[in-house]
This record gives C-alpha cells, structure tokens and sequence, in this order.
C-alpha cells in the first residue's frame, strides 16, 4: 500500500541530546514537509523540501535540520538548539501539481 | 500575513443535530481551500479542495462551501463516528504547495 510512514511513534529526548524523526514514502511525490502540532495551535511548517537536495526553511526552523538525499525520505533532526520541543510531529507528501497533502501518522516528542 | 482563523473552537451535537463549521481566511491570492479531518493521536486525512468562490463539494454527511472570505463546512444528521478534530487550510499564490493552516474545531457528537 502506498504511503507516508513515520518512525518511531513515540520518542523521548535527554537534555542536549539531538534526536532524529524518519519519513518515508512510496507514493513518488516529489514535495516532502515537516509539520509540527502543539495543542490548542494548528499546524506550524518547520521545513519543506520540493525536490531531492533542496529543501527551505518554514515558519518555524530554528533549532531543526533535515535532509533530502533521497526522494523517499526526508528525516528532521531535533537538535538541543530547540528549547522546548515537546510536540506532535507531522510528516506529509504532495507531488508537485497536485497541491493535496498527504500525511503520516506522527511522531509524538517529549522531553525527559 | 496570511491568517486562516477557525470556529468554533469546539462543538458538542447530538446525534442527528445538524451544524457547521467556520473558516475565515484573509490572504494575498487564494490558490486553494482545503479540510481535514483529524483523529486523535493521527495525522490530518484530507476531506475537500475548493478553489473559488461559489464552490461545494461533498461527501457522506459533510458538505464544503467557498466564498471570498470564508468556508463552511456543513454537517447533516452527524452520528458517533463523526467525532473528530476538522482542519481548514490555505494555499496561496507564490506559496508552491506549502499550506497554512487554522486551530481547528473539535467536534464531538453524542448519542
């Protein structure tokens, strides 16, 4: 079945620690986003990708990294530059002239 | 600054108790509106696209709506199963594929 899959659903991060989220899809979209969703807040763009070896920053970059090496995945790395990164983050795919997102699962982050 | 506001915030029904939901939106060129809905603990499932003012789409119980500054979407006879979190999202010119999105509504619907 095609899709977006995210891992892993549930990640804890130590202080000062960098954690990585994964994003892999099989649908051969070429755009890839990085989404993140805080309660009570709707969803804030953190990066975006719209081809391999590109990608921009969104609203909210600062304190995340990615990289699209490959048009299957897109990984974002959380690093310890980011104060308060407990969210829920959302991963999503589009090809480019069809503007429908199509999103994974999540991944829920929280800060031991 | 393009601004995509919903509401309301949230929504209690009976089952059976017809409504809708609200999205303003106040953007520099309008290239798309779109509705998700989301369930707890999931991502957002895409539901409608609408693109100009006059437009509806529909789907079971759920009908969207477009004017030049807001979107409705209507719920008929809304059962259990309709519970969700509805997210309303903007594309605009020069934006590429990149949404911007409102708080949502949570809805809940009971017997």
């Amino acid at each position: 079945d095609g899709g977006i899959t995210q891992s892993p659903k549930y990640l804890f991060r130590k202080e000062g620690q960098n954690v990585t989220l994964s994003c892999e899809q099989n649908l051969n979209h070429d755009a890839m986003y990085w989404y993140r969703q805080d309660p009570g807040q709707g969803l804030r763009l953190i990066y975006y990708s719209q081809i391999v070896n590109d990608f921009q920053k969104g609203d909210i970059a600062e304190g995340y990294s990615v990289s699209r090496e490959k048009k299957e995945s897109f990984p974002l790395t959380v690093t310890s530059a980011q104060k308060n990164p407990t969210a829920f983050y959302l991963c999503a795919s589009s090809s480019t002239d069809n503007e429908k997102l199509f999103f994974g699962s999540g991944t829920q982050l929280s800060v031991l | 600054e393009d601004q995509v506001t919903q509401s309301p915030e949230a929504l209690r029904l009976q089952e059976g108790e017809s409504s809708s939901l609200n999205c303003s939106y106040t953007v520099s060129g309008l290239r798309g509106l779109f509705w998700y809905r989301q369930d707890p603990g999931k991502g957002p499932e895409f539901l409608f696209t609408l693109y100009s003012a006059g437009e509806e789409k529909e789907k079971e119980r759920l009908k969207a709506t477009l004017t030049k500054k807001e979107s409705f979407l209507h719920i008929t006879a809304p059962k259990p199963e309709d519970s969700a979190t509805y997210l309303c999202a903007v594309r605009v010119a020069g934006g590429g594929n990149k949404l911007t999105f409102g708080t949502g509504t949570q809805l809940k619907v009971e017997l």
